[in-house]
């Protein structure tokens, strides 16, 4: 059971265009959600993060968008750059847990490609 | 760079096997997070060490193990190992604070090949 879904593998846009990668989640108890990326050959890395108590979050050509209500959060890229070419993991986990733990819930991942 | 090290990069051994894979955390960070990518697939929990104690499981086989020793640093050990078990292993490490945007950090990987 996939709790965390990106439902489209892959993903082209124009270089200087808007990309918005999308992901879905089924557990409620999810409340905090991560965005990664990660190039080839390398670890994921922190991108961009939103907890359930906003709607919005921006970080210079990065916003994420989480509508709590329809389970979905999306991650806006503008202008997409070719170096935003990568994988792009959608994360999520309870902002508490009573055990202490903070293991996160990833998504398959949406490979971008931005074309020059 | 995360300050996440792991070693080694890449690891080849054969079915039946042990190896141990390394782990070392950011500065001041308490947790040491597992996961396993297998191809095409997102990345998945294996378990989760804070201050040297076991703190969560996920989806771990009981052939593997892990521990983290007091200076933080963890090893993930694999035993009779699989064809299936080649996938690349990420260690991530967080500060733990108990503060909702306690965020982790991803090691480079190792690369695990059974042949």
């Amino acid at each position: 059971d996939q709790q965390v879904k990106q439902n489209s593998p892959s993903l082209s846009v124009q270089e200087g265009r808007i990309s918005i990668l999308n992901c879905d989640y089924t557990n409620s108890m999810f409340d905090y959600f991560l965005w990664y990326k990660k190039y080839p050959a390398e670890g994921p890395t922190f991108l961009i993060s939103i907890s359930s108590i906003k709607d919005k979050n921006e970080d210079g050509r990065f916003t994420v968008f989480l509508n709590k209500s329809a389970k979905h959060l999306s991650l806006h890229i503008v202008p997409s750059q070719p170096g935003d070419s990568a994988v792009y993991f959608c994360a999520a986990r309870p902002s508490y847990s009573g055990a202490g733990s903070y293991q996160l819930t990833f998504g398959k991942g949406t490979k971008l490609s931005v074309i020059p | 760079d995360s300050g996440v090290t792991q070693t080694p990069k890449h690891l080849i051994t054969a079915t039946g096997q042990r190896v141990t894979l390394r782990c070392s955390p950011r500065s001041g960070d308490l947790s040491v997070y597992w996961y396993q990518q297998s191809l095409d697939q997102g990345l998945q929990f294996l378990i989760q060490y804070y201050n040297g104690e076991e703190r969560a499981k996920g989806n771990i086989l009981e052939r593997f193990s892990a521990q983290q020793f007091p200076d933080l640093h963890s090893e993930l050990n694999l035993s009779s190992l699989e064809l299936g078990d080649s996938a690349l292993y990420f260690c991530a490490s967080s500060a733990s604070t108990g503060l909702v945007s306690d965020t982790q950090y991803f090691g480079p990987g190792t690369r695990l090949t059974v042949l």
